[in-house]
């Protein structure tokens, strides 16, 4: 199984500022089999991006994704107030789909 | 547009069985493109992937869980069903029901708003 290890915990920014999050596996992602989704309270996740780098329909410019292999990261520039939410990396190159821990981004 | 939308009981006993069901409007269960699935939440675990089935009937699992779900379809009424047997508290999570598509190992591009079943006596 891989595990997904996200860093840091909680990302304390303020809007306009730009956000970085880490997801680190524990070994290599097939293909960059890995997507990343945001979390709202009471809501579902909502994916924003999918073999590490591709951005779902109708997620902004402002949302982009990096990495390969084993490191992957999530960079969120100009902060908006619907930004602040949980955000988790799932993977799907390896059996069985596992996601990471999340990263809570928080307001400052 | 695709929705789905997960329903049963939001209560369950301990040893009892866990069954929900997921109804799918605006696109049909017996898509060949289309993976049907169910992920949990829990605080302690975070996002747990359950399992998928094919239009076909074919099933994938988490080995963790594999020994007590089961799967199915009703392409009749367009929803697809979960049951997990011998729940114990550790179960109580929010149960979604999510779709793939072309492959049960892909990123989940559609999502019910979640479902919380409690284990509890």
């Amino acid at each position: 199984e891989i595990v997904l290890t996200q860093s840091p915990g909680t990302l304390s920014l303020s809007p306009g500022e730009t956000a970085t999050l880490s997801c680190r596996a524990s070994q290599n992602v097939r293909s960059n089999y890995l997507a990343w989704y945001r979390q709202k309270p009471g809501q579902a996740p909502r994916p924003l991006i999918y073999r590490a780098s591709s951005r779902a329909t109708g997620i902004p410019d402002r949302f982009s994704g990096g990495g390969s292999g084993t490191d992957f990261t999530l960079t969120i520039s100009r902060l908006e107030p619907e930004d602040f939410a949980v955000y988790y990396c799932q993977q799907f190159g390896g059996t069985p789909i596992t996601f990471g821990q999340g990263t809570r981004l928080e307001i400052k | 547009q695709l929705q789905l939308q997960e329903s049963g009981p939001g209560l369950v006993k301990p040893s009892e069985t866990l069954s929900l069901t997921c109804t799918v409007s605006g696109g049909s269960i017996s898509s060949s493109n289309y993976y049907w699935g169910w992920v949990r939440q829990t605080p302690g675990k975070g996002l747990e992937w359950i399992g998928s089935i094919y239009y076909s009937g074919i099933t994938f699992d988490n080995p963790s869980l594999k020994s007590r779900v089961t799967m199915s379809l009703d392409t009749s009424k367009n929803q697809y069903s979960l049951k997990l047997t011998s729940v114990t508290a550790a179960d109580t999570a929010v149960y979604y029901c999510a779709k793939t598509t072309d492959g049960y190992r892909n990123w989940f591009d559609s999502w019910g708003q979640g479902t919380l079943v409690t284990v509890s006596s």
